[in-house]
């Protein structure tokens, strides 16, 4: 499997400003996936992030409000803009695993916001 | 759309005995089923995983077992340790990645 690391680990964000995370990878993968996960429950799909094209956002996630970069086949970053109290969550990237066959996900530590 | 029900939504069984997890879906297109343990403060791991063109599978004290007729699927932990204290997420899927999650389980394993 992948390994993947993800920073900031955590952060602490005033409302109104924004936060980047980072998704790294160690091997080239074609899918890059970003989750959030709200306290306490299940994963959401915020959007998938191709390497090449723009980022294919699900229902209730919009470009302005979480830009997606994907430079290349090794690294992602999402950014939470504007923030407000509700984006308090743990935001997830995963990777499709290469070589193992379709949809098998493996997942990065998760990066911990809170917004003051 | 699918649908994943997850049942129960907190475990307690003491050390040494077995846990069962399950979860239905909706969409019998579907044909791949990952389980996924999260450890507090950390992302999710997968576990074990089953293609509908399987019954059973197992690994080591881990199995899954998928009933394709009736539409669910289970995990099967035995000789529970305290290192499987944990929430497990269940999640199916119909092709190109998009995986749909259970609301997930915390199992507490009592000593």
């Amino acid at each position: 499997s992948a390994v993947i690391s993800q920073k900031p680990s955590r952060d602490i964000c005033q409302r109104g400003t924004s936060l980047t995370i980072q998704c790294q990878v160690d091997s080239q993968v074609t899918m890059m996936f970003w989750y959030r996960q709200q306290p306490g429950q299940s994963l959401t799909l915020i959007a998938t992030a191709n390497q090449g094209s723009e980022a294919t956002y699900e229902s209730g996630f919009v470009i302005d409000k979480f830009p997606i970069s994907r430079p290349n086949l090794t690294f992602s970053t999402l950014t939470v803009s504007n923030l407000s109290p509700e984006d308090s969550s743990i935001y997830l990237c995963s990777v499709e695993s290469t070589g193992r066959g379709t949809d098998t996900q493996y997942f990065g530590p998760g990066t911990r916001l809170t917004v003051l | 759309g699918e649908n994943v029900e997850q049942h129960p939504s907190t475990l307690s069984v003491q050390e040494g005995d077995s846990a069962v997890i399950k979860c239905t879906y909706s969409d019998s297109a579907s044909n791949y089923f990952p389980w996924y343990k999260q450890e507090l403060g950390k992302g999710p791991q997968l576990i074990i995983d089953i293609r509908s063109n399987v019954g059973e599978k197992k690994d080591q004290r881990i199995a899954v077992t998928l009933n394709k007729t009736a539409k669910h699927f289970s995990l099967h932990i035995t000789e529970t340790q305290p290192e499987d204290s944990a929430v497990y997420f269940c999640a199916a899927s119909l092709s190109n990645y998009q995986l749909i999650w259970g609301a997930g389980t915390k199992l507490i394993i009592k000593p």
